[in-house]
């Protein structure tokens, strides 16, 4: 299984401002995702981060708001813009080689928006 | 779109106890299902896997069973320690097209083991 890093694993942000998570795989892995974790609550799939192309979003996310990078096989951002306090959550990235369906997370971002 | 849910959101059980924890999904075309387990702080861990060509799957001390039928998941725990005090999710898979490698996550429950 590949091992996960997130960076920052904790923030406490000003409403308006933007931050970017970083989530690093230590192995080559075919698909990478996006999830946020409401207190309390289920994952739900933000997107699928697509290497050198735009992210694939579900639906109730757009990329204004969470745009994402994934410029190789192993590393992806997720920028949290223009914050509320709406978005006070867990982020969570996650990765997978094969099968691409077995995904493996990372430990995750807390993030509250003051 | 399609969703995954739980019977029961809290499990409390006795240490040495034997649990079970189930999942409801409604996606007739899913094929793949896994169990997450929780820690508070922690982000998701791979638990087991199964699937659709199976009915059961054994671990080490964890069973997952898979009703077809009634589009039914199971997660029993043998011999339940204080560490396996967590919150455990069930995910399902689609496979192909636009649904390929997403998981659908359950609601949660939440199991104590009290000592």
């Amino acid at each position: 299984s590949a091992v996960i890093s997130q960076k920052p694993s904790r923030d406490i942000c000003q409403r308006g401002t933007s931050l970017t998570i970083q989530c690093q795989v230590d192995s080559q892995v075919t698909m990478m995702f996006w999830y946020r974790q409401q207190p309390g609550q289920s994952l739900t799939l933000i997107a699928t981060a697509n290497q050198g192309s735009e992210a694939t979003y579900e639906s109730g996310f757009v990329i204004d708001k969470f745009p994402i990078s994934r410029p190789n096989l192993t590393f992806s951002t997720l920028t949290v813009s223009n914050m509320s306090p709406e978005d006070s959550s867990i982020y969570l990235c996650s990765a997978s080689g094969l099968p691409a369906e077995t995904q493996y997370f990372g430990p995750g971002t807390r993030l509250l928006v003051l | 779109g399609e969703s995954v849910g739980l019977h029961l959101p809290t499990l409390s059980v006795q240490e040495g106890d034997n649990s079970i924890i189930n999942c409801a999904y409604s996606n007739s075309a899913s094929d793949y299902f896994i169990w997450y387990k929780q820690e508070s702080g922690k982000g998701p861990q791979f638990i087991i896997d199964i699937r659709s060509n199976m009915d059961k799957r054994q671990g080490q001390r964890v069973t997952v069973l898979l009703n077809k039928t009634v589009k039914h998941l199971s997660l029993q725990i043998a011999a339940t320690q204080p560490g396996d005090s967590a919150v455990y999710f069930c995910a399902e898979s689609a496979a192909g097209g636009t649904s390929y490698g997403k998981l659908t996550f359950g609601q949660g429950t939440i199991l104590t083991v009290h000592p």
